[in-house]
C-alpha cells in the first residue's frame, strides 16, 4: 500500500541553525501539507501546497519557514534558524484525486529537537 | 476560530468491552472530519474519514457518527482488543481551504 515517508526519523540541531525535513508524498497525490505536534499538545497545521504554490498556512508559519518541492517526487520544509520552540513532531501528509481525494495520509514523522 | 475537543483524555477498559470515544467542535460549517489512530512517538494511521453530508461511516469494528448541527461526532470501537491501544484523534477541515484541526486525542488502553 502507497505511504508517505519521511527523512530523517530523528534530527538533533544547534539553536539558530538551518534544517530541511523532507517527504515523499504518495505519488499521484496532489495536495501536500506540513504539521507539527509538540511533545504533550495538539497537533498543529503548518501549510499546505498545491500546484506548486502555498494554498494555505497558519500564523505559525513565518518567515522562518519555507517549503518545496524540488522535483516530482520530494516535498520538504526549510526552518531558517531554528528556535528551542521549533523542537516538536513534524508530519508531512498528501492527499490525493477521485474518489479518495480528502482523507489526508500521514508521513511517520521526524522529531526534531534544537538545543 | 475552530476548537476540537476530545473526551475523556484518557480511558482504560478490559477487553472485548464496546467503547465510545467523543470529539466536539465549535465551528459546524465543517466540510469532513476525519478520524485517526497515533501510536507512540509514531504517526497518524487515517480509520475513517465522514463527509459534512454524512450521518456514519463504518470500517471493521468501528463505526464513527457525525451531528454537524450539534458539532459532534463519536468513534465506535465493538469489542475492543489490546492492540487497539492507542491515542485517537478526531481532526476536522473547514468549508474553506484543506487544513484539519485537530482535537487534543484521547488515550485508550485496553487491558487483557
Amino acid at each position: 500500500e502507497p505511504e508517505v515517508t519521511q527523512t530523517p526519523s530523528h534530527q538533533v540541531t544547534q539553536m539558530g541553525q538551518e534544517v530541511i525535513l523532507r517527504c515523499v508524498p504518495i505519488s499521484n497525490h496532489l495536495y501536500f501539507y506540513w504539521y507539527r505536534q509538540i511533545l504533550g499538545q495538539k497537533v498543529e497545521f503548518l501549510v499546505s501546497f498545491y500546484n506548486n504554490e502555498i494554498s494555505e498556512k497558519s500564523e505559525i508559519f513565518d518567515d522562518q519557514f519555507s517549503v518545496e518541492r524540488p522535483d516530482g517526487s520530494n516535498f520538504t520544509l526549510k526552518i531558517r534558524s531554528t528556535k528551542l520552540e521549533d523542537s516538536a513532531m513534524y508530519f508531512c501528509a498528501s492527499s490525493g484525486t477521485g474518489a479518495d481525494t480528502d482523507t489526508q495520509y500521514f508521513g511517520p514523522g521526524t522529531r526534531l529537537t534544537v538545543l | 476560530k475552530q476548537e476540537v475537543t476530545q473526551i475523556p483524555a484518557a480511558l482504560s477498559v478490559p477487553e472485548g468491552e464496546n467503547l465510545v470515544l467523543n470529539c466536539s467542535f465549535t465551528d459546524s460549517a465543517i466540510y469532513n472530519l476525519q478520524w485517526f489512530r497515533q501510536d507512540p512517538g509514531k504517526g497518524l494511521t487515517s480509520l475513517l474519514l465522514i463527509q459534512s453530508s454524512q450521518r456514519e461511516q463504518t470500517s471493521g469494528r468501528l463505526n464513527a457518527s457525525l451531528d454537524k448541527s450539534s458539532g459532534r461526532s463519536t468513534l465506535y470501537i465493538a469489542a475492543s482488543q489490546p492492540g487497539d491501544s492507542a491515542t485517537y484523534l478526531c481532526a476536522v477541515r473547514a468549508n474553506a481551504g484543506n487544513m484539519l484541526t485537530f482535537g487534543g486525542g484521547t488515550r485508550l488502553m485496553v487491558k487483557p
